[in-house]
């Protein structure tokens, strides 16, 4: 099993929609948590970090449930500029900053 | 403020032949890393440096060396290359310490191995 995993989709939704990806992790001892955004044949960027409370960004919320073990994203009003791959990223070591990649969801939004 | 910086972009390899992939950061960044990312899998550790003169192995060591050579620089050297090496390699730098630190990534090497 995975350590980090995601659904790859690809999801497919209007201008306009709301989608929600999630993720699931299974090393209990991980820390902190991430989304990352990769467009196609570049390299991936921070989108936002995850925190127990929740945390929002603008269209973008994320959120994190320790005791399922899973981390969304939440992007409402989706635009076109939104298509890409999301990576669902946890941290199993502050110490060594090992960060441990989920393989991505695609996102393309379609006018 | 370049941020991280990776050459080549681009470079095609026979069987058996050997490069190094060469990486810096401007940052003053304590940790570096080389990951590769293949077609429908997520980014795989290589080799990874937790701070100046120490270097560990990642989750897809085989096949590749590394060199910390200083603070800035972090180097991926393929000693004899083989058609499965064939990815994009990125470098990745971070300041570390913190929970919330963030790594930065390079734009990335794409390398084919014939």
């Amino acid at each position: 099993r995975k350590e980090v995993e995601q659904d790859p989709g690809p999801f497919n939704v209007p201008e306009g929609a709301t989608v929600a990806f999630n993720c699931t992790y299974s090393n209990s001892a991980s820390q902190s948590f991430f989304w990352y955004r990769q467009d196609c044949r570049k390299e991936p960027k921070l989108l936002m970090s995850v925190y127990s409370s929740g945390n929002e960004d603008g269209r973008f919320t994320a959120q994190l449930n320790r005791a399922s073990q899973y981390i969304s994203l939440l992007i409402r009003d989706s635009k076109l500029s939104d298509s890409a791959t999301y990576l669902c990223v946890s941290l199993g070591s502050s110490n060594t900053g090992k960060l441990i990649f989920g393989q991505g969801t695609t996102l393309q939004v379609k006018p | 403020n370049a941020g991280v910086t990776q050459t080549p972009k681009f470079q095609v390899l026979k069987t058996g032949q050997s490069m190094t992939l060469q990486c810096a950061q401007d940052m003053n960044h304590n940790s570096m890393y080389w990951y590769r990312q293949d077609p429908g899998m997520g980014l795989r550790l290589i080799y990874y440096s937790a701070s100046e003169g120490t270097t560990d192995k990642g989750e897809v060591p085989n096949g590749y060396n590394v060199s910390r050579l200083n603070k800035r620089e972090f180097s991926l050297r393929l000693e004899s290359a083989a058609p499965s090496q064939t990815s994009v390699y990125f470098c990745a730098s971070m300041r570390q310490g913190a929970s919330t630190d963030t790594q930065y990534f390079g734009p990335g090497t794409r390398l084919t191995v014939l």
